[in-house]
């Protein structure tokens, strides 16, 4: 059984620029979510999809937006980057509502 | 307020000690709750579930107190290994929406 895999590992962005983020869930989960982790912080969600649709957000801008994709991959997309953008950017995954997450290792993603 | 609050430590313990960790949520009407473990520049680790009535795992206890809002992790016989940061994890509305408190780290000291 595969886990949770998310690409690229490590990114350099300038600030203004766009980013796409991806993530392949664990095999049978088709509830992902996406959580933004800056240095000694804990995890902040975006937002979850469940089979394709959005299904809740947290207080993120607009500019950061998702997809889901049939097989329950799923991307992250953030437009007009910022110097706070940069952060570790993890994908975690679910079977069902009420389970526990299992995480990817996640996209450490810097902004200049 | 914060919807999940932790004492961010850190806590330094010998090892053998016993320690606990408190969390608090702000919405009464969570469903879930989760104890994850993240390791330095890792992902999180779900370490345990939390049940209404409380449940143990080997060395861990987790306890839920929904009238006060709060859960707990105990560790027993704290091993060097245990070093990390421990993250509460509450869903607080319908559906799977997951929120994490800053995490505890503790450190377990030879």
């Amino acid at each position: 059984e595969t886990g949770v895999t998310q690409s690229p590992t490590h990114l350099i962005k300038t600030r203004g620029q766009q980013v796409t983020l991806r993530c392949s869930s664990q095999s049978g989960h088709n509830t992902v979510s996406w959580y933004q982790q800056a240095l000694g912080q804990g995890p902040q969600f975006i937002f979850q999809y469940y089979r394709e649709e959005e299904n809740g957000r947290g207080n993120f801008p607009p500019r950061f937006s998702g997809l889901q994709f049939p097989n329950y991959s799923s991307e992250l997309n953030v437009n007009a980057l910022e110097l706070d953008d940069s952060a570790l950017y993890l994908c975690a995954s679910s079977p069902e509502v009420n389970y526990g997450y299992t995480f990817g290792s996640g996209t450490r993603l810097t902004v200049v | 307020r914060k919807e999940v609050e932790q004492d961010p430590g850190p806590f330094n313990v010998p090892e053998g000690a016993t320690v606990a960790f408190n969390c608090t949520y702000s919405n009464s009407a969570s469903q879930s709750f989760f104890w994850y473990r993240q390791d330095c520049r890792k992902e999180p680790k779900l370490l345990m579930s939390v049940y209404s009535s409380g449940n143990e795992d080997g060395r861990f206890t987790a306890q839920l107190n929904r009238a006060s809002q709060y859960i707990s992790l105990l560790i027993r016989d704290s091993k060097l290994s245990d070093s990390a940061t421990y993250l509460c994890v509450v869903n607080m509305y319908t559906g799977n929406q997951f929120y994490f408190g800053t995490g505890t780290s503790l450190t377990v000291i030879p």
